[in-house]
């Protein structure tokens, strides 16, 4: 019963392509975010979403579009694949709104490791 | 902005070693504090976190941090590691601005190796 789950988990594919991976979370959160790590485990966050609405769009190439259809997914793609975008891409999720003993914590999926050749 | 900076890049220890990682952010205010662990190819899972109360708070397997608000630190610690702490450790801060949540910011990142 995965509370975040991302699929595909693993993307080999040719640069030029375009790929989607999709997020969806079971937690009942309001908020969901990507991330990117490289090889060096550096974590660099890309987007957030809270109920759809984008919150957080960092410095990222307009070739990579999220979608939100609802506030339990999210999902990523990117067009024209290029080399440097290969990368694991861990989707997460928080409950970011209200009052009380929201903490921020995030919930992360088990990651999408795009190899892109 | 915030930032989050942990000192070590790459700890190395044998089994049954004293661990201590530093962690240290920039922001002044109210913030919850948290450390998550990252064992080689899966994803990141949180070992503590801290928001309030007693600043020792204590997590999973046997780990440990402190909350010095003075010195903007939440240092991670474990009194004897074993070969499966091998792992990539990451700070995490996220403040307050107000009542309201802010972002969660990371820091880089320790790897640990611990020897047999």
């Amino acid at each position: 019963d995965t509370a975040v789950s991302q699929t595909p988990k693993y993307l080999v594919t040719q640069m030029g392509n375009d790929k989607s991976i999709k997020c969806e979370q079971n937690l009942g959160h309001d908020t969901m975010y990507w991330y990117k790590q490289d090889s060096k485990k550096f974590l660099k966050i890309m987007f957030s979403y809270n109920n759809k609405e984008l919150i957080i769009n960092e410095t990222v190439p307009n070739r990579f579009s999220p979608k939100s259809p609802d506030k339990a997914h999210l999902n990523l793609h990117i067009n024209s694949l290029e080399l440097g975008d290969s990368a694991v891409y861990f989707c997460a999720s928080s409950q970011y709104s209200g009052q009380g003993s929201n903490t921020g914590e995030l919930f992360f999926g088990e990651g999408s490791r795009l190899t892109v050749l | 902005a915030q930032s989050v900076s942990q000192h070590n890049h790459h700890v190395i220890l044998s089994e049954a070693a004293s661990l201590e990682l530093g962690c240290n952010y920039s922001y002044g205010g109210t913030v919850n504090l948290f450390w998550y662990v990252q064992y080689p190819g899966q994803h990141l899972q949180l070992l503590l976190k801290y928001f309030s109360g007693d600043p020792l708070v204590k997590g999973i397997k046997g780990f440990e941090a402190e909350f010095i608000k003075s010195k903007f630190s939440f240092n991670l610690r474990k009194p004897s590691v074993q070969w499966s702490d091998t792992a990539e450790y990451f700070c995490a801060v996220i403040s307050y601005r107000g009542s309201t949540l802010g972002r969660l910011y990371f820091g880089r990142g320790t790897q640990l190796t611990v020897w047999p």
